[in-house]
């Protein structure tokens, strides 16, 4: 069983598109998180949710929104997709400070 | 606030030879601190953690990393690299078994093994 399986994978989308990455985890924890990892390998954390709350947002673009229907889910949509949207995006749910990432979702905007 | 650094953003080694990968942190708490591995087109693999026990932390994969509080450091070594540990890796830092914390991540550090 994976604990946090985000989809789809790989998304590939024009330029002014609005996408959806979704995420669950199975492990019962009560934070979510998404981050960012762009093409030098570099991770910035966007946004972190607590039991189906915000609590951390960075300075990212209005054009994402996360969305947590229960605490096991934390979907990013974007929406006017643009060139710099392209990176991998990571779904990770931490508990008692261990975090778990999901697999990636490797998003390029043509 | 908490921040990790990451000397060397490239390291080769021989195959057989140590693996010493350097990680500096910055904390205004107690950390907890983190090396993952992330394989080519694959997600981050946790390799150990420090979470205020025992100072030197054993992995997977025949890793261990030792804090050490003085030089506020958390650096990753094995004994004898193999081919395939040929990795990104990355040292992270959290405040702890805090509601919400968040992960901080270092630049990452390629690993090389030549034959």
């Amino acid at each position: 069983d994976t604990a946090v399986s985000q989809t789809p994978k790989y998304l590939v989308t024009q330029m002014g598109n609005d996408k959806s990455i979704k995420c669950e985890q199975n492990l019962g924890h009560d934070t979510m998180y998404w981050y960012k990892q762009d093409s030098k390998k570099f991770l910035k954390i966007m946004f972190s949710y607590n039991n189906k709350e915000l609590i951390i947002n960075e300075t990212v673009p209005n054009r994402f929104s996360p969305k947590s229907p229960d605490k096991a889910h934390l979907n990013l949509h974007i929406n006017s997709l643009e060139l710099g949207d392209s990176a991998v995006y990571f779904c990770a749910s931490s508990q008692r400070g261990e975090a778990f990432f999901g697999q990636g979702t490797r998003l390029t905007v043509v | 606030a908490q921040s990790v650094t990451q000397l060397g953003s490239h390291v080769s080694v021989s195959e057989g030879a140590l693996v010493l990968l350097r990680c500096n942190y910055s904390s205004s708490v107690p950390p907890y601190l983190f090396w993952y591995v992330q394989y080519p087109n694959q997600g981050l693999q946790l390799l150990l953690k420090y979470t205020s026990a025992a100072t030197l932390v054993k992995g997977i994969n025949g890793f261990e990393a030792e804090f050490k509080k003085s030089e506020t450091s958390f650096h990753l070594t094995k004994p004898s690299a193999h081919m395939s540990d040929a990795a990104e890796y990355f040292c992270a830092v959290s405040e702890g078994a805090v509601t919400g914390n968040q992960f901080y991540f270092g630049t990452g550090t390629s690993l090389t093994v030549i034959p």
